[in-house]
């Protein structure tokens, strides 16, 4: 079985700038969550989707947003980028919504801001 | 609140001693579930073990076993006879019952071991 896919997995933007990444989670699963991974402040919790819905929301600001598509592969997106945003962005997938679910990550997105 | 503390920011042993990374937890859910993730230098996380708050029976794979004990809150991870290939960050997380709750993780200890 294939695993917890992101695209692309390096990328490197300008101030000002917005990007996009997206995530294809491992096959059956519903659930994708995305993180983002700074060497300050660790793993934060950026945002939960299933079944298309958002269910759950980091402390972050609005700059960041997130879509699921039917088929459960998500993007995130960034706008208005800052220099901040430089980060390692994970993608996590899990079967369900309860908290038993064990999530399985990709390998990350690692943006750098300029 | 839910909160996971590893207090061990980076710890580095010789190859084949034991090491012990901590974790203490902090939740006021009477149902939870905890995880240990390791993060090799390529970056991917990856799933070692998840515990639910009603099994506090210790666990042991090979290698790695983990003390889960309520009273302290904390779910420790033990590397015996630790290898190069231990080296790593691993993240200790939590994680409500209830559908909808999101994962709290650790800052992660650093683990290096040297030949």
């Amino acid at each position: 079985k294939a695993g917890v896919t992101q695209t692309p997995r390096y990328l490197i933007k300008t101030r000002g700038q917005q990007v996009t990444l997206s995530c294809s989670p491992i096959s059956g699963h519903r659930s994708v969550s995305w993180y983002q991974q700074t060497p300050g402040q660790g793993l934060q919790f950026l945002f939960e989707y299933f079944s298309e819905t958002q269910r759950n929301k980091g402390n972050f600001p609005g700059r960041f947003s997130g879509r699921q598509f039917s088929n459960s592969r998500s993007e995130m997106n960034v706008s208005t980028l800052e220099l901040g945003d430089s980060a390692l962005y994970l993608c996590a997938s899990s079967f369900g919504q309860g908290g038993h679910n064990e999530q399985f990550f990709g390998p990350g997105t690692r943006l750098t801001v300029l | 609140a839910q909160k996971v503390t590893q207090a061990q920011t980076e710890i580095s042993v010789v190859e084949k001693e034991d090491v012990t990374l901590d974790c203490v937890y902090e939740t006021r859910d009477t149902t939870y579930y905890l995880f240990w993730y390791k993060q090799p230098p390529s970056g991917e996380l990856v799933f070692l073990i998840r515990r639910n708050s009603f099994d506090e029976q210790n666990e042991i794979s090979g290698r790695y076993s983990w003390n889960f004990q309520k009273s302290t809150s904390s779910f420790n991870f033990t590397i015996t006879a630790s290898q190069v290939v231990d080296s790593a960050v691993y993240f200790c997380a939590l994680r409500g019952g209830n559908t909808g709750n999101q994962f709290y993780f650790g800052t992660g200890t650093s683990l290096t071991v040297i030949p």
